[in-house]
């Protein structure tokens, strides 16, 4: 997997708009960008995953510029159960490495 | 549709008891592999398999033993258990080892040892 930088921690308020971006200048051809969002105490679930450009679901959009070197997950007018750790992951290497993520506070 | 399987949820050791942490998955997924994530911490990943009988290292493999007989299951086996080993653990798969496909986690299995 390509090394991914991504900030610790992020405060925002109910109803914000939220990103967090993610750097991996070494994404190959290949690599398609995947994040993750755990809750405390669960194991961390899929939630979107693109390739280039824009995606969006139910849940955020995920932007990613031509050169691809980075990422960004928005996620629309958060609420409190948006308080989570949001990971991303890079490439589709068989040994999985998740960096320490980001860790979203999400205030009344 | 089960998904991952981990059992038990909960388990109290004592110092230097062994024991196994059952996964199993009903997905056919090719790749599985065993997390600990300490509180506060990020996820760490023990051992992996990339499909039945391939078994490999992570980034922190000391004090831990797997294999991988069936494509279902993948156990981990605390040789001797020590209050280091005091975590969360996740089991976790996907269809194949090397795509970027959707990885599946159990619920966790909370490990205390004294």
């Amino acid at each position: 997997l390509a090394k991914t930088t991504q900030p610790i921690s992020m405060d925002s308020y109910e109803g914000q708009e939220v990103n967090i971006t993610c750097s991996h200048n070494n994404i190959a051809t290949n690599d398609y960008i995947t994040w993750y969002q755990q809750f405390p105490s669960q194991g961390p679930r899929f939630i979107i995953q693109g390739y280039k450009t824009k995606v969006t679901n139910e849940v955020a959009s995920l932007f990613i510029p031509a050169d691809r070197k980075s990422s960004t997950l928005s996620l629309p007018r958060v609420s409190l159960s948006d308080t989570a750790v949001y990971y991303c992951l890079v490439g589709s290497a068989s040994k999985i490495i998740f960096g320490s993520g980001t860790r979203l506070s999400i205030r009344p | 549709n089960a998904g991952v399987t981990q059992t038990p949820k909960f388990q109290v050791l004592k110092t230097g008891q062994s024991m196994t942490l059952q996964c199993a998955q009903d997905m056919n997924h090719e790749y599985m592999s065993w997390y600990r994530q300490d509180p506060g911490m990020g996820l760490r990943l023990i051992h992996y398999s990339v499909g039945a009988g391939i078994t490999d290292q992570g980034e922190v493999p000391n004090g831990y033993n797997v294999s991988r007989s069936t494509t279902e299951d993948f156990p981990l086996r605390l040789l001797s258990a020590a209050p280091s080993q005091t975590s969360v653990y996740f089991c976790a798969s996907k269809d194949r080892a090397h795509s970027g496909n959707t990885i599946y986690f159990g619920e966790g299995s909370w490990l205390t040892v004294v």
